[in-house]
This record gives C-alpha cells, structure tokens and sequence, in this order.
C-alpha cells in the first residue's frame, strides 16, 4: 500500500516548472507533501485532504483528485532551493498513520 | 519553540548490543512518531503516541523493538540485540491532531550503524 512517485527524478533549470505524481491503490483520506535536503529532516510543505481540493503557496501548488486517488505537486518558475528530494505520505484513515512513497529526486540547475 | 530533538545524532553499535534512543518533541503537541530511513528511500513508519498511548505498530516491526512515552512527553526507542539491518537513520516527529491529522514536524534524526 506504498504510494507510487513519479518520476522518480528530475533535473531542471531555474524558471522551469516540474509536476510530481502521487499515486495510491487504496482510497485515501489525505495526502501530506515534504521536501527533504540531503542530510537533512523532512520539511512539511501541505496537505491535502479528500474532496478534490487544491493548495498552495508561493510557487509551489498541490491537487488531489480522489476519484484517481492521486496527488500532483505543481513546482513552477523553479528555484535553486527546490532542489531535494520530494516524498507524499498517504493517510487512508482520518488520523491514523502516513505511508511514504520513495521519493522523488528534484534538481535545479542554475 | 525549539523543534524536535533527538539524541543521541550518532551511534556505533556492535552486532547484538541494545541501543536507545531519545525523541523530545514539540512540546504542545499531542502525538509522537517514529520512522526509519534507509538511504533512497522515504520514512518507513514504525509506531505512534497520541499522549501516552501507543495507537498503532507498523507489523514490519520487529519484537526487538520497543518504544515507550511515559506522561505523554518524550519517548524512547529501543532495540534489543541489533542486527546490520537495523543500520539506518531513526527519525521522529510529531504533530499536534484535533480532528484530522495535523503536520509533521521531524528532529534531525539519529544515525545508527551496526557493525
């Protein structure tokens, strides 16, 4: 019931715009995004919940379509500190556990 | 606020040894995680606290592993007789929740490495 990433990396120029892929098996309550530097803890970004809403901030935006059971992250006009790698965690039951997909690689050349 | 702490950041263990580790988290906040990341990959859930109850167990888990939160504050992972798998690094977070699960805050993590 791990969540699918995807791709799993992605090399960018700065000023270009990415999307990440989310992607369960199982009906979901919600979908949590965090970017993790290298060495570093896993930031939280936002969260999505079921009902198909949309979320963002800055240049960074999400989706979660439930009837796909999917989520997108939205990185537009890319900056050098996007780089990282970006992991969803899916929670099928209000306030229970998050699975973690494996991640995907972010990097952003100047 | 001073985040979430973890210690110790680094341990050297031989094979068959117990370890120990510390999470002090946020200190409103009324649940505790525990994940292990291995290099490529996301966190692996291992167990959670709301309060002082543990709520769930992933079923990877082996029974060398225990946690604790006594009062509802910091919490401690133990593993008993570690094995070179158990190499990874053992993240905590934790998250206050009222209604729906809320954003996770993760500490630094602590680094274990069995030879």
């Amino acid at each position: 019931q791990q969540p699918v990433q995807s791709p799993q990396a992605v090399i960018l120029r700065e000023g270009e715009d990415a999307v990440i892929n989310c992607s369960s098996s199982k009906a979901l309550y919600s979908v949590h995004w965090y970017r993790q530097k290298h060495g570093e803890a896993p930031i939280f970004l936002m969260i999505l919940l079921k009902g198909g809403e949309q979320k963002g901030h800055d240049k960074i935006s999400a989706s979660f379509n439930e009837k796909k059971q999917q989520s997108s992250l939205y990185l537009t006009a890319s900056q050098l500190s996007y780089s990282g790698t970006y992991f969803c965690g899916t929670e099928r039951l209000s306030q229970g556990n998050l699975i973690f997909g494996k991640g995907t690689k972010l990097s952003v050349k100047p | 606020d001073t985040g979430v702490s973890q210690d110790p950041r680094h341990k050297i263990t031989k094979r068959g040894q117990n370890v120990t580790f510390r999470c002090d988290p946020i200190s409103e906040h009324n649940r505790l995680y525990w994940y292990r990341q291995t290099l490529g990959q996301g966190p692996e859930f291992l167990t959670y606290f709301q309060n002082e109850a543990q709520l769930e167990k992933s079923r990877l888990l082996s029974d060398r592993f225990s946690a604790e939160r006594p009062k509802g504050s910091f919490s401690t992972l133990e593993i008993q007789r570690t094995e070179q798998g158990d190499s990874a690094m053992y993240l905590c977070a934790s998250s206050f929740t009222s209604g729906r699960t809320g954003e996770q805050y993760f500490g630094p993590g602590t680094r274990l490495t069995v030879t």
